[in-house]
């Protein structure tokens, strides 16, 4: 059964600042990782999808590595902003067998505050 | 392209009633996940569907149901509300092609269920 673990589980830094959020799984074998960003009572809004061929992908202040074969993803945000505040959650889509096709599992997301 | 539409976005109802949640893909995707986000448990997963099948399901008791038309329109269907229901309610949408699994999902605003 796949599992999905976030570290930390909340953050607090000053704006500016670079930081990294982590996400470990304990089955390699995935379609693709996906980050998503909540802000409270909000749906998921996606950031960044790595599929398993890759090893990173960017956006913006936004970058995603993934090393498939340790079970690791991991989200930097550069030059963080109060506007990024927020919870941020990865999941993976599980590459198993007939039963699993659409399934994301999630982990319990890292809540990121901002301050000035 | 319109995004993925969930209503309503917020109902009441109490115990022993039964709800209706509602949710509308983007535009040329088949497939349509749900997910159940509570403070305790996180997002877990639901049940996907596809072309109108249901594809995947997850560990819900029977009274949480689903059907999918012909438009990929999908709803979802809570009987005998439990107080433990209360939750945010989330749908996926993704093009869901075996043939593509590597694709991204994207979340509707959520549902916001409280049963009292």
């Amino acid at each position: 059964k796949q599992e999905v673990t976030q570290i930390p589980a909340a953050l607090s830094v000053p704006e500016g600042e670079n930081l990294v959020l982590n996400c470990s799984f304990t089955d390699s074998a995935i379609y693709n990782l996906q980050w998503f960003r909540q802000d409270p009572g909000k749906g998921l809004t996606s950031l960044l999808l790595i599929q398993s061929s890759q090893r990173e992908q960017t956006s913006g202040r936004l970058n995603a590595s993934l090393d498939k074969s340790s079970g690791r993803s991991t989200l930097y945000i550069a030059a963080s902003q109060p506007g990024d505040s927020a919870t941020y959650l990865c999941a993976v889509r599980q590459r198993a067998g007939g039963t699993s096709y659409g399934k994301l599992t999630f982990g319990q997301g890292t809540i990121l505050t901002v301050h000035p | 392209k319109a995004g993925v539409t969930q209503t309503p976005r917020y109902l009441i109802k109490t115990r022993g009633q039964q709800v209706t949640l509602s949710c509308s893909p983007i535009s040329g995707h088949r497939s349509v996940s749900w997910y159940q986000q509570t403070p305790g448990q996180g997002l877990q997963f639901l049940f996907e569907y596809f072309s109108e099948t249901q594809r995947n399901k997850g560990n819900f008791p029977g009274r949480f149901s689903g059907r999918q038309f012909s438009n990929s329109r999908s709803e979802m269907n809570v009987s005998t509300l439990e107080l433990g229901d209360s939750a945010l309610y989330l749908c996926a949408s993704s093009s869901g092609q075996t043939t593509s699994m590597n694709t991204e999902a994207f979340f509707g605003q959520g549902t916001r269920l409280t049963v009292v």
